[in-house]
This record gives structure tokens, sequence and C-alpha cells, in this order.
């Protein structure tokens, strides 16, 4: 198995600009992470899909933060409009939870989406 | 988060000598994740806590949950330049009938040759 993917791995845009993440989970998890990770704040989690439904969002930090899973291999995290303030790496990952758990079970993360925004 | 303490923020080794790293909270868990990372990559899982007292073991890692489900240490016997990266804990708590997963800030750990 390939991991889990993520694209594009770099991103440098400008204030203002949209963004979009994409991640493709491992074949046959069922719940998907979007994190973000920055020196000031760590790693938070921003939004996680069981079965492709979004169960919790409270880590969402705006309103120009959106995440959808349109189908159980594909996911995007988007942002519009971008602030240099969203610069941080955006990590996906994936994981095979039971129903209604939450991290019971090991999390495979991608690679990881440096974002920059100037 | 102040629910959930890593320590130390980093550390330094000498090659061969033991180390440990500490995540401490101030609630009860239902489990806890240790977690590494290296600069620049997403995280590899090391191993997961979910019962009082519980020990595993990973070639020279081994981590334990105290028998309170509040403080778990991870510790590295002999270390080596492979040990390298950033150590986080991920700690699962319970909140009503749902689940929180909040990471700890992360321990840097440098290996000195």
């Amino acid at each position: 198995d390939a991991g889990v993917i993520q694209s594009p791995r770099h991103e440098v845009t400008e204030m203002g600009q949209e963004v979009t993440l994409r991640c493709k989970p491992i074949s046959g998890h069922n719940s998907l992470f979007w994190y973000r990770q920055t020196m000031m704040r760590g790693l938070e989690l921003l939004i996680y899909f069981n079965n492709n439904v979004p169960i919790d969002d409270s880590g969402m930090p705006e309103d120009r933060f959106s995440a959808k899973m349109p189908n159980a291999s594909f996911s995007t995290l988007k942002i519009q409009p971008s602030e240099p303030r969203d610069s941080a790496v955006y990590f996906c990952a994936s994981s095979f939870l039971g129903s209604g758990s939450i991290g019971y079970n090991e999390q495979f993360f991608g690679p990881g989406t440096r974002l920059t925004v100037l | 988060s102040q629910e959930l303490e890593q320590s130390p923020q980093s550390l330094i080794v000498q090659e061969g000598k033991n180390l440990t790293i500490n995540c401490t909270s101030s609630k009860t868990l239902y489990g806890l994740y240790w977690y590494k990372q290296k600069y620049g990559e997403g995280l590899i899982f090391l191993m997961m806590l979910q019962k009082g007292g519980e020990e595993k073991s990973h070639e020279k890692i081994t981590a334990k949950l105290d028998e309170k489900k509040q403080q778990s240490s991870l510790h590295i016997t002999a270390s080596q330049p492979s040990h390298a990266g950033i150590y986080l804990c991920g700690a699962v708590f319970t909140m009503d009938s749902n689940y929180q997963l909040i990471w700890g800030a992360g321990t840097k750990l440098i290996i000195k040759p």
C-alpha cells in the first residue's frame, strides 16, 4: 500500500488566494483526520470524518476553512481566503475505527503539505 | 493544552544513554498514543496504551501508563542516532458520549554521537 497520499507537498501562495489541500487515505480505512502543525500551537486536530461523514469539526479555526470527503478515497481541505497566519504543515491521517470511537486504533499519517501564505 | 503536559520540551542525550519522556494529564485518559516524527515528515505510530498499569515495548522503546491513567512515560534504552526526532503523545479523553483527542507539544530528542 502506498500509505496516505497528500498533495501538494509544498504550497506557496499569496494572502487572499484560495488554497486546496488533497488527501487520499489508505484503502479500507473508514476514518480520516485533518491536522495542522505549527511551532507555536503544536499539532491540532481540525476535523475528522467517519465513513465520509464529518464527525467533529470543532477544531476548524474559522469559516475560511472547509473540508469535504465526497467518497472513501478522497478528501479536501480548503482555505478561502488564505491568510499568513494559516502558514503551517497540514497533515492528513487515516485509520480504521469501530463505530463511535476516535483514536482507538493507530492513525497513519501522510507526509504533510507545507503551506506558506505570503 | 493545559490538559496535557509533555516534558521535557527538548533533550540532548549521549549515544548509548537511556532517557525518559513524560506525558501528564490533568484528567483520566481513555487512552494514550506515542508517535515519533522526523523533521519534514509525518508521524509514525509507536504504541498505544489503554489500560491502567499497561506497559508495551518495541525494540528499545518502552512505554507505560500509570494505574490512574493520568501519566505515561516513554523510555529509550541505549539510545542510538536513529532515535533522534520529535516524540509526541496524543491523549484520548471521553466527554459525555464523545471522544476528544489532544496532542502534547512534543519532545525534541537529539542524540550526540
